[in-house]
């Protein structure tokens, strides 16, 4: 069975700084899609950013992008140009097959923005 | 906008009560998830649809624990009867199969006395 790991339960950054949140998995499979998300304490959990498997060029989407290393599966995500508005849980998802397939998630990675 | 809705969204209930909650998916979206949400176990499937057919519900606790989707706008998730390790934040998700992408509901947040 798929596993994923999130190595850091809590991370700060300061505002406008840049800061790296850190995801491993484990798969037997070549086709996977890898996912960020976002849960603010609103609890609504909100799709940062995706990876597909296939892909060799990370994903990037505006100050969010990924640093996608398939034969080490490690899959982190970097945050730049930090704003309060990113402090949240994030999340880091495995996708069977692509995102209309079940997730397994990480145990999360709680990030706090300083001013 | 198109959104997952869920209700309801907070449910205080007493040990042993029944429990229905229900999840109106997006419109066109043709595969659907329960997911819960612990501080122990993190999120963990509970179990999904596809064209309103069960996929798989490896994940939900059969004896207490049922899911079905009456229509293509309606699945339910039922504890019956319901214990305080039921106590989480169930979040319904639906897909698209041609899309790579889940869409969350806000959850409903349980509380089982």
């Amino acid at each position: 069975a798929q596993t994923v790991t999130q190595s850091q339960p809590e991370m700060s950054v300061q505002e406008a700084e840049t800061v790296t949140l850190s995801c491993t998995y484990d798969t037997s499979e070549s086709d996977y899609y890898l996912f960020w998300y976002k849960q603010p304490p609103s609890r609504q959990m909100i799709l940062v950013i995706r990876q597909e498997a296939y892909k060799q060029q990370n994903a990037t989407e505006n100050r969010f992008s990924v640093n996608f290393q398939k034969a080490a599966k490690s899959f982190s995500l970097k945050i730049s140009d930090s704003q309060l508005g990113d402090a949240a849980m994030y999340f880091c998802a495995y996708g069977h097959q692509g995102g209309s397939e079940k997730l397994v998630f990480g145990k999360g990675t709680k990030l706090t923005v300083n001013p | 906008d198109a959104r997952v809705t869920q209700t309801p969204r907070d449910k205080v209930t007493e040990m042993g009560q029944e429990v229905t909650m229900r999840c109106q998916p997006i419109l066109g979206h043709n595969t659907v998830f329960w997911y819960r949400q612990t501080m122990m176990q993190g999120l963990e499937l509970l179990a999904y649809f596809r064209n309103r057919a069960p996929l798989d519900d490896s994940g939900m606790p059969k004896d207490r624990f049922s899911a079905e989707m009456p229509d293509a706008t309606l699945a339910t998730l039922k504890i019956q009867p319901s214990e305080p390790r039921d106590s989480a934040v169930y979040f319904c998700a639906s897909a698209r199969t041609e899309y790579n992408e889940q869409f969350f509901g806000p959850g409903t947040r349980l509380t089982v006395l």
